[in-house]
């Protein structure tokens, strides 16, 4: 169990759609993080919440939106979406005064046709 | 801008061999150094980190790693490798800013290891 609990496992979504992934972060943690993990690439950062609020910005278009709720669960929200968005996108949740310790969830697979 | 390069992409070794995967991050402040593991269909899975003090960090499986700060360096050994550590194998540096702090990844090693 790694604790951090991500939805849907899977999607296919269209050329032009939007999408909403959803991120529940480990008992105890109050930051999350987006990434994207493109087929054979590192994982890449796309942003960082806390406090309800986006924190820091990777190199991502603002197509890539996102949110945080009181109970610090988190949502991406991609708009318009492209082919090479098709990745896996992972969500890591941390305390933000923490020894960095990060909990990864096993990711949403996103494919874009 | 903050890097982290793994120069092996894929690695195969035979059971028992020694493992060594090599990786060098480019970042002038104080950084963390992790190393995570992806098992096919897994989550990716922290071996072990890297804060400060003893350069020589032990993590989970036999793992362990070395910090060289002249050389930017935090390489990845095992001395003897079993077939169930076939995995992605990736370096991450942990910069912290006044913001906040975030990961870089290296693109990863995929490790196949051969009963």
């Amino acid at each position: 169990d790694a604790g951090v609990t991500q939805s849907p496992t899977h999607l296919i979504k269209t050329r032009g759609q939007q999408v909403t992934l959803r991120c529940s972060p480990k008992s105890g943690h109050d930051t999350v993080s987006w990434y994207q993990q493109a087929l054979g690439q590192g994982p890449q950062f796309i942003f960082q919440y806390y406090e309800e609020e986006e924190r820091q910005r990777g190199n991502f278009p603002d197509r890539f939106s996102g949110h945080q709720f009181p109970n610090y669960s988190s949502e991406l929200n991609v708009n318009a979406l492209l082919l090479g968005d098709s990745a896996l996108y992972l969500c890591a949740s941390s305390l933000r005064r923490g020894d960095y310790g990060y909990t990864f969830g096993s990711g949403t697979r996103l494919t874009v046709v | 801008a903050q890097s982290v390069s793994q120069h092996n992409h894929h690695v195969i070794l035979s059971e028992a061999a020694s493992l060594e995967l090599g990786c060098n991050y480019s970042y002038g402040g104080t950084v963390n150094l992790f190393w995570y593991v992806q098992y096919p269909g897994q989550h990716l899975q922290l071996l072990l980190k890297y804060f400060s003090g003893d350069p020589l960090v032990k993590g989970i499986k036999g793992f362990e790693a070395e910090f060289i700060k002249s050389k930017f360096s935090f390489n990845l050994r095992k001395p003897s490798v079993q077939w169930s550590d076939t995995a992605e194998y990736f370096c991450a540096v942990n910069a912290r800013t006044t913001t906040g702090n975030q990961f870089y990844f290296g693109t990863g090693t995929s490790l196949t290891v051969i009963p």
